[in-house]
């Protein structure tokens, strides 16, 4: 089956870097991709990963390691609007059954001033 | 460009009805999906489609239909509400590789 782990709660401090954890087993890999979700509102994407190593886009980052079944996002610099939740999903088709995504719980980042 | 348009954006249903949770886009996606967000339970994905007139199951799909008529919409029906079913729906579209956008959501609660 699928399995896609991430803590389910973070605190951290305004101005400071955070990294939050993504472990997953899944029966096929074809990508990993970040999403943030601001309360009430819709999912928002964030980053993408299909080959090992980091990726980075201003003060996000996403890391991958396919033989771990790991990924991490870290962000830097806090601001008060991070404060959302952080959904991890990996794409587990080779065939890409339409790009459809396993999701894992979210993790809820608190920026505290 | 409106992306991805979901209606109504809530809804309260007594247990037995049925009812029709709409789903449009405007960029000529081929895929899309629904999916139900419970809390600490993460995105579950409910149906799909990889084009007009195909669809398929995910996760969670008792309960649900779905058809795919037109490239731009793609309806979900609840056929006989439960409380079980209380949840909030997402709507996503996409193409290729690229990630999926997502609707802004219906908030569904089922008495």
């Amino acid at each position: 089956g699928q399995n896609i782990d991430q803590p389910t709660e973070m605190t951290a401090t305004e101005g400071a870097i955070v990294q939050i954890n993504c472990t997953y087993q899944t029966s096929g890999f074809n990508g990993l991709f970040w999403y943030q979700q601001h309360a009430g509102e819709a999912p928002t994407f964030l980053s993408y990963n299909v080959l090992d190593g980091l990726e980075e886009k201003g003060r996000f980052s996403s890391f991958l390691s396919r033989s771990k079944g790991y990924s991490y996002l870290l962000l830097k610099e806090l601001q008060m609007k991070d404060s959302a939740s952080y959904l991890c999903a990996v794409r587990d088709r080779e065939d890409n059954a339409g790009n459809m995504l396993t999701f894992g719980g979210g993790t809820r980042l608190m920026v505290k001033p | 460009n409106a992306g991805v348009t979901q209606t109504p954006k809530f809804q309260v249903l007594k247990t037995g009805q049925s009812m029709t949770l709409q789903c449009a886009q405007d960029m000529n996606h081929e895929y899309m999906s629904w999916y139900r967000q419970d809390p600490g339970m993460g995105l579950r994905l409910i149906h799909y489609s990889v084009g007009a007139g195909i669809t398929d199951q995910g996760e969670v799909p008792n309960g649900y239909n779905v058809s795919r008529s037109t490239t731009e919409d793609f309806p979900l029906r609840l056929l006989s509400a439960a409380p079980s079913q209380t949840s909030v729906y997402f709507c996503a579209s996409g193409t290729g590789n690229q990630p999926q956008h997502f609707g802004d959501g219906t908030r569904l609660s089922i008495l």
